[in-house]
């Protein structure tokens, strides 16, 4: 089975702080991608990489960046974290051959 | 535009009660077509994939189907358990996927 852990469950951070979220997988996946999912707008993609180093914007970028040192460790920066950045942040493990995302639990990050 | 639609929006079945939710999608090239499940406070869990028109796959009371338009879950003998929002996402390019707002579906006993 295909494990996808994320370093917190709930996060509560004040406006302006640098948060880190961090993702692990443990099936030596090139590829993972982080999202975040609000009421109303479902799942939107914010950044990807498909190999340690790489990564690509998604639809969302603004506000984030990202880092893959390791195959199996994708971290989502907020470097000044805003309340409009509360949200359901997750993070996701691709299958390439079949092209099947599999996602961790998620972090609940609010910003006040 | 690539666009998925999902409905309805929210479903409540007696437990017995079969019933089915589309996903209609408009993209150009399909790779793939896929179904999650989601819980409450959870992270999606994956369900199917599909691939080309026809095909059908099935897990337990769950199965999923595909046309050329539009993708359905038929829940057969829903219980109380099968009470999770349902979520359609395409492959729109590689490895990107775009997904519909979601299906709630509660069963009650």
């Amino acid at each position: 089975d295909v494990k996808v852990t994320q370093s917190s469950r709930y996060l509560v951070k004040r406006t302006g702080e640098k948060v880190f979220l961090e993702c692990v997988q443990d099936m030596d996946h090139e590829n993972m991608f982080w999202y975040r999912q609000d009421p109303g707008l479902g799942l939107r993609l914010i950044y990807f990489s498909y190999d340690v180093k790489m990564k690509e914007k998604g639809d969302i970028p603004e506000g984030y960046s990202v880092s893959r040192e390791k195959k199996e460790r994708f971290s989502l920066i907020l470097e000044s974290a805003s309340t409009n950045q509360t949200s359901m942040y997750l993070c996701a493990s691709m299958v390439a051959s079949r092209y099947e995302q599999y996602f961790g639990p998620g972090t609940r990050l609010t910003v006040t | 535009e690539d666009q998925v639609t999902q409905s309805p929006e929210a479903l409540r079945l007696q437990e017995g009660e079969s019933s089915s939710l589309n996903c209609s999608y408009t993209v150009s090239g399909l790779r793939g077509l896929f179904w999650y499940r989601q819980d409450p406070g959870k992270g999606p869990e994956f369900l199917f994939t599909l691939y080309s028109a026809g095909e059908e796959k099935e897990k337990e009371r769950l199965k999923a189907t595909l046309t050329k338009k539009e993708s359905f879950l038929h829940i057969t003998a829903p219980k109380p358990e099968d009470s999770a929002t349902y979520l359609c996402a395409v492959q729109t390019s590689w490895g990107k996927l775009q997904f519909g707002a979601g299906t709630q579906v509660v069963v009650t006993p």
